[in-house]
């Protein structure tokens, strides 16, 4: 079966710090890949995608990801964080089973940002 | 536009009461999701609606029953809910070309079951 894993529950960096975020996946095909933002009681906002093509991708709020498939990883950074940052972020593989199509999210990374 | 919208925001109901959740698109999208949210959880997948058609239940309990009147609205029904359903419930919403895989997520409403 698919699953998503991203190894670090909780992450602390200092403002102004580069970050990374790990997810790795377990997928037959190539797979369609996703990070998602959540602020508390809010819902999730996309910050990138990838589909095909070129495997760095860019998203919105500074935040990049590189697709390696010989790591089966999809990790997220960014060169420079900002307070407004701290929230849980969410890795997900997009796959269609019995025609229709659905999301294996990870555990979350929660990220805290110290001043 | 990008925007799924979602009512009420909050809602606090009794484990008798009936009430309703709204989920509202006009992307044209012909995907719909409901999605379970625990605190320091990920979204768990209750309900997809493809072209208005119940397409996976994810063994929800009877006491949740999704309805779609059309393809921009998406309502989840809660009778005699336990405090344990007490959650953020998230609406999705997708594309169906190949193209458009992605999800796009309203904003949650905050169930408290008493």
């Amino acid at each position: 079966a698919q699953s998503v894993t991203q190894p670090d529950i909780h992450i602390t960096v200092s403002e102004g710090a580069s970050l990374e975020l790990r997810c790795n996946y377990s997928y037959g095909a190539t797979p369609y890949l996703f990070w998602y933002v959540q602020s508390p009681g809010q819902g999730l906002q996309l910050l990138l995608k990838y589909f095909s093509g070129d495997t760095l991708v860019q998203g919105i709020k500074g935040f990049e990801a590189e697709f390696k498939r010989s790591q089966s990883s999809f990790n997220l950074r960014k060169p420079s964080v900002h307070w407004s940052d701290a929230a849980e972020y969410f890795c997900a593989v997009g796959e269609t089973t019995s025609g229709t199509y659905k999301y294996i999210f990870g555990t979350g990374t929660r990220l805290k940002v110290l001043a | 536009d990008t925007e799924v919208t979602q009512t009420p925001k909050h809602l606090v109901m009794g484990m008798t009461n009936k009430k309703s959740l709204k989920c509202e698109q006009h992307m044209g999208h012909r995907a719909m999701y409901w999605y379970k949210q625990k605190a320091k959880k990920p979204p768990e997948l209750m309900f997809v609606y493809s072209y208005e058609k119940l397409s996976i239940n994810e063994s929800v309990p009877s006491r949740f029953s999704p309805e779609c009147p059309n393809s921009s609205l998406l309502n989840l029904h809660l009778h005699a809910l336990q405090p344990e359903d007490s959650a953020l419930y998230l609406c999705a919403s997708k594309g169906l070309a190949a193209s458009t895989d992605t999800q796009y997520f309203g904003p949650g409403t905050r169930l408290t079951v008493l």
